[in-house]
Parts: structure tokens; sequence; C-alpha cells
């Protein structure tokens, strides 16, 4: 069976400070795509990032960066100098290969940033 | 681009009242699916298709209906509506494969 563990249920930072959101994953596939979700208060999902099993090469996006690492099943979102926009709730998902398989979500971690 | 189009946005039953949640996407997806979201749950699957006339359960498919007639439209139909299906819905596609999921903006129900 599948999970996706997102610890921290809310975060609240001060504006500029850096945070990162921790995602643990369970799975026996030797294949599995990991992806990041933001939700902002006005409700919406939108797609971050997806990181092949394959590749665990960190990406960085302007003040967001994912650090995948399989040795400990963690694929953990960092936000450098947050802003109040990057206020949101933001899921990890995983989804097994094969082109049908579902996409297991976490519970979601809230993030504040404080002006 | 229209997207995946979700409707009614809002919207209030009484308990055994019945309703349908529309889904339609444009984006040619085989596969669609409907997740409801709760505070403290995340996004839990309900139901999903990978094409027209295939549709199958998630992990909390009690209470709900599907049919996948077209590849563009997926509803959900609540056939008699409890106060524990008081949530937001979404529904999402995407391509075969391991791309990303595109969701709908959001359906917000309250069951009385």
């Amino acid at each position: 069976a599948q999970k996706v563990t997102q610890a921290q249920t809310e975060i609240s930072v001060v504006e500029k400070e850096d945070v990162t959101l921790d995602c643990v994953y369970e799975t026996r596939d030797t294949t599995y795509y990991l992806f990041w979700y933001k939700q902002p208060p006005s409700g919406e999902l939108v797609f971050l990032i997806r990181r092949n099993s394959f590749d665990e090469q960190n990406e960085i996006s302007g003040r967001y960066s994912w650090n995948f690492q399989k040795s400990t099943s963690s694929f953990n979102f960092t936000i450098t100098a947050s802003q109040v926009v990057d206020s949101a709730v933001y899921f990890c998902a995983l989804k097994r290969p094969g082109g049908y398989q579902k996409v297991t979500f976490g519970i979601g971690t809230k993030l504040q940033v404080i002006p | 681009n229209a997207g995946v189009t979700q409707t009614p946005k809002f919207q209030v039953l009484k308990t055994g009242q019945s309703m349908t949640l529309q889904c339609a996407q444009d984006m040619n997806h085989e596969y669609m699916s409907w997740y409801r979201q709760d505070p403290g749950m995340g996004l839990r699957l309900i139901h999903y298709s990978v094409g027209a006339g295939i549709t199958d359960q998630g992990e909390v498919p009690n209470g709900y209906n599907v049919s996948r007639s077209t590849t563009e439209d997926f509803p959900l139909r609540l056939l008699s509506a409890a106060p524990s299906q008081t949530s937001v819905y979404f529904c999402a596609s995407r391509l075969a494969g391991p791309g990303e999921l595109f969701f709908g903006e959001g359906s917000r129900l309250t069951v009385l």
C-alpha cells in the first residue's frame, strides 16, 4: 500500500524567512512519481512539480526548491525568502507506475506567511 | 483553454435529496477522477475512470455513483445525500502516464 505523510499540519513563518515542508512516502514500487500541489486561499489546486523516482537531482525554480532523497523516502519542499503570496495549503502526492494508476495525497501542510 | 470545468461551485442540499456534480474537460484526457477534501483528511479519491465506459471505485466510494459516456464528461451523483457528504469536491483529469492532474475549481457541497 502507498502512503504519504505530511507531519506538519500547520506552519507559520514571518515574511522573508525560509521554510521547509516535509513529505515522507511509503511504497513498494521501485519506480514511482512524486508531486507537489499548492492550494491558495482561493481554493484551486495548482501543480508545482513532478519528480521521477529514478531522478534524484534536486530541483530549483526561483524561490522554490525540492530535495528528493530515496534513502529516507522523502521529498521535501523549501521556500526561500517566503512571501505572503506563498500562504497556502501544500499537498505532496505519490503515484505508482502504470498509465492509469491512482494518485495518493498527503493531508496537506497549511503554510501561513505573516507580513 | 477551459481545462476542467465543474458545476455548480456551491450547493446546499437537505438530507435525502439527490444531485449531480458535473465535470467536463476539453483536453482529451483519458483519466478522470473525483476527490473530496475534508479538514485533516487531505484529498481522498471517490471514483475514477480510465476512458469512456470504464469506471472504478476509489477509497471512499460509498454514497456516490459515476458514469463516463464520453471522454469529456464525468458526472458524480449523490443519490441520497447525507450530512457526512458535506465537503469540497474536486474533479481532476490527466493523460495516461506519469503526468500531473489538472483540477477543476472545486464544488462546495453542504448537506443539512
